[in-house]
């Protein structure tokens, strides 16, 4: 159980694109989902908080005009990174949790790449 | 502040027992999680523990939680080949901004399994 699809898993486009990254939990209800950023050899960073029909709740110095994130189900959310530029190449990932303090269960992760 | 550490890598031979090591600052932690990251996935959640448990035991896996220290151990037991991997230590926190648990992870400890 606790199964959470991510896709796709790599994107490649050129600068100037918007790409759209699709989070679903397949077997659970998810209150609330999570969207991290990890740059090579690093750990996690969390970029954003989203409940299910609530704007989301961004980490200082992300940028919510840049990654949009629509979590308009409570088995879905996007996170949609507008006119990519190279330097937001990196691997994002999202989680999901149902109730509150159950833990969060992770996506494959996107490999997104910008020239 | 909140602030999980971990050492870098750790390196053992097939059949031996592995001891990855964690330290966390915030004493309000309600849960303490162990993931792994496979090249190039997410995170696969391993095992997790309430704050106020010393040990849990799960097949090969045991997480001892000192609460009194901050430190969290795995202990992955008959360590194979196939456990290869980064082993990322979380401490879960409620943020009542966001209104939901967050995850701070530690930087990751990679382990290489010998044959």
């Amino acid at each position: 159980g606790a199964v959470v699809s991510q896709h796709p898993s790599r994107v490649i486009c050129k600068s100037g694109t918007s790409v759209k990254i699709e989070c679903r939990s397949l077997d659970f209800q998810a209150t609330t989902m999570f969207w991290y950023r990890q740059f090579p050899k690093q750990s996690l960073m969390l970029m954003a908080t989203s409940n299910e029909g609530s704007k989301a709740t961004y980490e200082q110095g992300v940028e919510k005009d840049k990654f949009l994130i629509n979590h308009a189900s409570l088995t879905l959310s996007t996170l949609t990174v507008t006119s990519a530029h190279p330097e937001d190449s990196s691997f994002y990932i999202c989680s999901a949790s149902g109730a509150a303090g159950e833990p969060q269960h992770f996506g494959d992760g996107t490999r997104l790449s910008i020239l | 502040g909140e602030d999980v550490e971990q050492s870098l890598f750790l390196s053992v031979r097939e059949g031996d027992s592995s001891v990855i090591n964690c330290t966390y600052t915030d004493s309000s932690s309600t849960y303490l999680y162990w993931y792994k990251q496979e090249p190039g996935a997410g995170l696969q959640l391993l095992t997790y523990i309430f704050s106020n448990m010393d040990m849990k035991q799960d097949q090969r896996l045991t997480v001892l939680l000192n609460k009194k220290d901050k430190h969290l151990s795995l202990r992955i037991a008959d360590t194979q080949t196939g456990d290869s991997a980064i082993y990322f230590c979380a401490e879960s926190i409620l943020d009542s901004g966001a209104g939901s648990y967050q995850l701070t992870f530690g930087k990751g400890t990679k382990l290489s399994v010998i044959p």
